[in-house]
């Protein structure tokens, strides 16, 4: 059965502090990886990784992929109180139809 | 970018009435859809999986007749959940795939209560 693993679940920082959250996964094939960030309704698109090593930025964000070890992180620099939603890790399983399958989500709480 | 519209954003139903929940992608054509529900402080969970012009795929233990999908068109596919019951209130959710990147662009999502 195909598997997305997040940790930590939840996370409460401080404005200004770095988060590192990960991703593992197990699945029988493999086409990408996607970070989400879901606020109050849906989850907007921050990342897709495809190749192993390659780090993407976005700003305080970035993300990398590791494939040799089925996982990835997301890194947040210089956290503020925006940053506080969930964050979903999610993996293309299929490249014909694009179906996802998601993890649990990290939720972060950024406080002030 | 591409834009998934979702109708309606919250319903509040009875308890045995049917809801229709709609997603339209707005720019783009989607052959296919997918349809999540999640609940308070959970992730998004796949129920179906909508394929233009065909029968829906559900995930394991989503019930077919309970939760009917139709995608009549490149742009409409739309979830009725069919006598509906205090256990389905949850927040829906559709996603669209234009092909190619396998980048799913979401609807805002549909919170449903049954009282």
């Amino acid at each position: 059965e195909d598997k997305v693993v997040q940790s930590p679940l939840s996370l409460v920082v401080h404005e200004g502090d770095t988060v590192t959250l990960n991703c593992s996964y197990e699945v029988t094939n493999f086409r990408s990886l996607l970070w989400y960030k879901q606020e109050k309704k849906a989850p907007t698109f921050l990342f897709m990784l495809t190749s192993s090593g390659i780090e993407k930025k976005s700003g305080r964000l970035s993300s990398i992929l590791d494939k040799k070890e089925l996982s990835s992180i997301l890194n947040i620099t210089a956290t503020q109180t925006g940053d506080s939603a969930i964050y979903l890790c999610a993996v293309v399983v299929s490249s014909n139809t694009g179906k996802l399958i998601f993890g649990q989500g990290t939720t972060l709480q950024v406080k002030p | 970018g591409a834009v998934v519209s979702q109708h309606p954003s919250w319903v509040i139903c009875k308890s045995g009435t049917s809801v229709k929940i709609e997603c339209r992608s707005l720019d783009f054509q989607a052959t296919t859809m997918f349809w999540y529900r999640q609940f308070p402080k959970q992730s998004l969970m796949l129920m179906a999986t909508s394929n233009e012009g065909s029968k829906a795929t559900y995930e394991q233990g989503v019930e077919k007749d309970k939760f009917l999908i139709n995608h009549a068109s490149l742009t409409l596919s739309t979830l009725t959940v069919t006598s509906a019951h205090p256990e389905d209130s949850s927040f829906y959710i559709c996603s669209a795939s234009r092909g190619g990147d396998e980048k799913l662009f979401f609807g805002s999502g549909t919170q449903l209560s049954v009282l």
